[in-house]
């Protein structure tokens, strides 16, 4: 089992371009997020999906684009870079448990991302 | 919306201190309670968590919070710090809804 993945583990972009961040989890959670992280902020909800096709945003939506078409995989895109936009990126997910989802997440290792 | 605090940004301990810090949330109504620990390095992990009963909760690494519901508190304590303990700490609270809200986190640094 290798958890939950992430691609990159770092990135550099200049302001004006896209990416896409790929995160990917091997445990058929069908709950998936992802948070950034910035320094004296906490974790900040970006966009989360409860299954594949099925999206909705978080607190920090603007800028992110989500899309779920496998239980596997849930890429974040960013369309046009801007500075404050660097952060770290964590994908997470979590496992059902009967009609809800667990309390408990696993997390991916993280993605820093620099646009300068 | 709910909002989470954290007291301290930067906590400087010698080993063998003992370590208190605080974390506190807005929502009145019931909660589940979270302790994740980000190793340098690591992505986060849960270090413990309280859903209900004894508001003593026990955690890995000798960890344990209390929860007090009067102060809306969930302070997390270990006896005595070692170095291995650097990390930063994040509190997290999920109102039973699909979502969790984390407070900033306090970056635990201790002293050989």
């Amino acid at each position: 089992n290798a958890g939950v993945t992430q691609t990159p583990k770092f990135q550099v972009l200049k302001t004006g371009q896209s990416m896409t961040l790929q995160c990917a989890q091997d445990m058929n959670h069908e709950y998936m997020s992802w948070y950034r992280q910035d320094p004296g902020m906490g974790l900040r909800l970006i966009h989360y999906s409860v299954g594949a096709g099925i999206t909705d945003q978080g607190e920090v939506p603007n800028g992110y684009n989500v899309s779920r078409s496998t239980t596997e995989d849930f890429p974040l895109r960013l369309l046009s870079a801007a500075p404050s936009q660097t952060s770290v990126y964590f994908c997470a997910s979590r496992p059902r448990e009967g009609s809800y989802f667990s309390y408990e997440q696993y997390f991916g290792p993280g993605t820093r991302l620099t646009v300068t | 919306a709910q909002s989470v605090s954290q007291h301290n940004h930067h906590v400087i301990l010698s080993e063998a201190a003992s370590l208190e810090l605080g974390c506190n949330y807005s929502y009145g109504g019931t909660v589940n309670l979270f302790w994740y620990v980000q190793y340098p390095g690591q992505h986060l992990q849960l270090l413990l968590k309280y859903f209900s009963g004894d508001p003593l909760v026990k955690g890995i690494k000798g960890f344990e919070a209390e929860f007090i519901k009067s102060k809306f508190s969930f302070n997390l304590r270990k006896p005595s710090v070692q170095w291995s303990d650097t990390a930063e700490y994040f509190c997290a609270v999920n109102d039973y809804g699909q979502n969790f809200v984390f407070g900033p986190g306090t970056r635990l640094s201790v002293l050989p």
